[in-house]
């Protein structure tokens, strides 16, 4: 089973709410990741973490604020973002940090910013 | 940083070979992958080769990597209209720990 999974599907925010992304995976992965992906173009980095801990910050806004409570759980928490912020949200996971294993994405939030 | 490249969009006939290429500038690149997004959906992971591979195959699909040159492809043969989606090529960096995509080709199977 290589399953990462997203909630919500779609997410639709003011520019005063606060909101979470979760993700979740059952495969023992070490390493989890979110990407943000703008209509037509690549996912872009946002975070990394390895066992746990923060290991890449890619110098993201702090309107977004990772969170990984446990080894399968991965959260991004979403405050006062900007109608730009608007993409398509991936997570991902691999598993082990650091070696370049293959990552496995989730089918993504889908955030629209009013 | 790494830079990888792709062609934009592809057009085939059903039952035809689709040949999809990318480029990337970093060679101590270890592995390489290749994804395939449909439309509203996430990125599937189809195959990935690593740097001291020149081909491999899977079912339909098979990856050449000319390490001399930085070029990668991938081959599909006997596409189908299933096989419709965009396509990204993806390079991991030197510590194991960021990807970085091409922009994508959109392949489109015409029956």
């Amino acid at each position: 089973d290589t399953e990462v999974t997203q909630t919500p599907k779609h997410l639709v925010m003011g520019m005063t709410n606060k909101k979470s992304l979760k993700c979740e995976q059952h495969m023992g992965h070490r390493a989890m990741y979110w990407y943000k992906q703008k209509a037509k173009k690549p996912p872009e980095l946002m975070f990394v973490y390895s066992y746990e801990k923060l290991s890449i910050n890619e110098s993201v806004p702090s309107r977004f604020s990772p969170e990984c409570p446990n080894s399968s759980l991965l959260n991004l928490h979403l405050h006062a973002l900007q109608p730009e912020d608007s993409a398509l949200y991936l997570c991902a996971s691999s598993q082990f940090p650091n070696r370049g294993d293959e990552q496995y994405f989730g089918p993504g939030t889908r955030l629209t910013v009013t | 940083g790494e830079d990888v490249e792709q062609s934009l969009f592809l057009s085939v006939r059903e039952g035809d070979s689709s040949v999809i290429n990318c480029t990337y500038t970093d060679s101590s690149s270890t592995y390489l992958y290749w994804y395939k997004q449909e439309p509203g959906a996430g990125l599937q992971l189809l195959t990935y080769i690593f740097s001291n591979m020149d081909m491999k195959q899977d079912q339909r699909l098979t990856v050449l990597l000319n390490k001399k040159d930085k070029h990668l492809s991938l081959r599909i043969a006997d596409t189908q209209t299933g096989d419709s989606a965009i396509y990204f090529c993806a390079v991991i960096n030197n510590a194991g720990n960021m990807l970085t995509f091409g922009g994508g080709t959109r392949l489109m199977v015409k029956p």
